[in-house]
C-alpha cells in the first residue's frame, strides 16, 4: 500500500463546530482526493487536488473545503459541521501513471452529534 | 452527471458458488477500475480496463468491458471466504477522477 495517512481515524464532534480531517502521502503523488463513504451510496467525491494550490470540486462539495499547501498534505474541513455529515472519509492519491489507479487512506469515521 | 450503477446491491453465496456483479454508466467511460473492500478497511485497486470488449483474469477472477464502454463485470469462479468484502466498480473520465458505483456486498458462507 501506498504510504497514505489519516487522522484523526476517529472523531466525535458537535453541531456547528469546525472540524480539520488530515491526510498525508509520501509517495510524492500528484493527484489527491477526499470522498466519503455511505451506505447505499458507495464512494462521493467531495473535492480533489491536481497539485499544489490547485484544487476543485467534486459531486457533493456543499459544506466542504479543502486546502493543498504542500505536495504531501491535503486538508478537508467541515466549517460548520452538520449531522447529515456523519460519515467515513477517505483520502486517496493517485501518480502520474497510465494506470491512473487510486491509493486509499485507511479512513477517518467522523460522528456529529 | 455522469452515473455509474452497480448491481446487486447483496450477494450471499455458498463457497464454491460463482459470483457475478454488474456494473452501468450513463455515459461512455475512458475506462473503468474495480476496487475490493474488505469490512472495516479501504478499498484496494484490483484492475483497470481501457479497450473496448477488453477481457481480462486475475486467478478466478475475470472483467469484462463493455463493447460500448458504458458497462462493466466482475465474475469470481468458485468463491472462497477471502473473497468476502464489497466490490466496487469506478468509471473513469480524461480528467483523472473517477465516480464509483454503490458497490456489491459479498457474502460467503462456508
Amino acid at each position: 500500500d501506498a504510504g497514505i495517512t489519516q487522522s484523526p481515524r476517529h472523531k466525535v464532534t458537535e453541531t456547528g463546530t469546525p472540524v480539520t480531517l488530515r491526510c498525508h502521502q509520501t509517495e510524492n503523488h500528484r493527484y489527491m482526493y477526499w470522498y466519503r463513504q455511505d451506505p447505499g451510496h458507495g464512494l462521493r467525491l467531495i473535492h480533489y487536488s491536481y497539485g499544489v494550490k490547485d484544487t476543485d470540486k467534486g459531486e457533493v462539495s456543499d459544506g466542504y473545503s479543502v486546502s493543498r499547501s504542500k505536495t504531501e498534505d491535503f486538508l478537508l474541513t467541515l466549517e460548520s459541521a452538520t449531522s447529515s455529515q456523519t460519515s467515513v472519509y477517505f483520502c486517496a492519491t493517485a501518480g502520474l501513471a497510465d494506470v491512473h489507479e487510486q491509493y486509499f487512506g485507511p479512513g477517518t469515521r467522523l460522528t456529529v452529534t | 452527471g455522469q452515473q455509474v450503477m452497480q448491481i446487486p446491491q447483496y450477494q450471499h453465496v455458498q463457497e464454491g458458488e460463482d459470483f457475478t456483479t454488474y456494473c452501468n454508466s450513463s455515459t461512455t467511460l475512458s475506462n473503468i477500475q474495480w476496487y475490493k473492500q474488505r469490512p472495516g478497511g479501504h478499498p484496494v485497486f484490483l484492475i483497470q480496463l481501457v479497450k473496448s470488449g477488453e477481457v481480462k483474469k486475475q486467478k478466478r477472477l475475470t472483467f469484462q468491458f463493455g463493447e460500448a464502454k458504458k458497462n462493466s463485470s466482475l465474475h469470481i469462479t468458485a468463491t472462497q471466504t477471502t473473497d468476502v468484502g464489497t466490490y466496487f466498480c469506478a468509471g473513469g473520465n480524461a480528467g483523472n477522477m473517477l465516480t464509483f458505483g454503490g458497490g456489491t456486498r459479498l457474502m460467503v458462507k462456508p
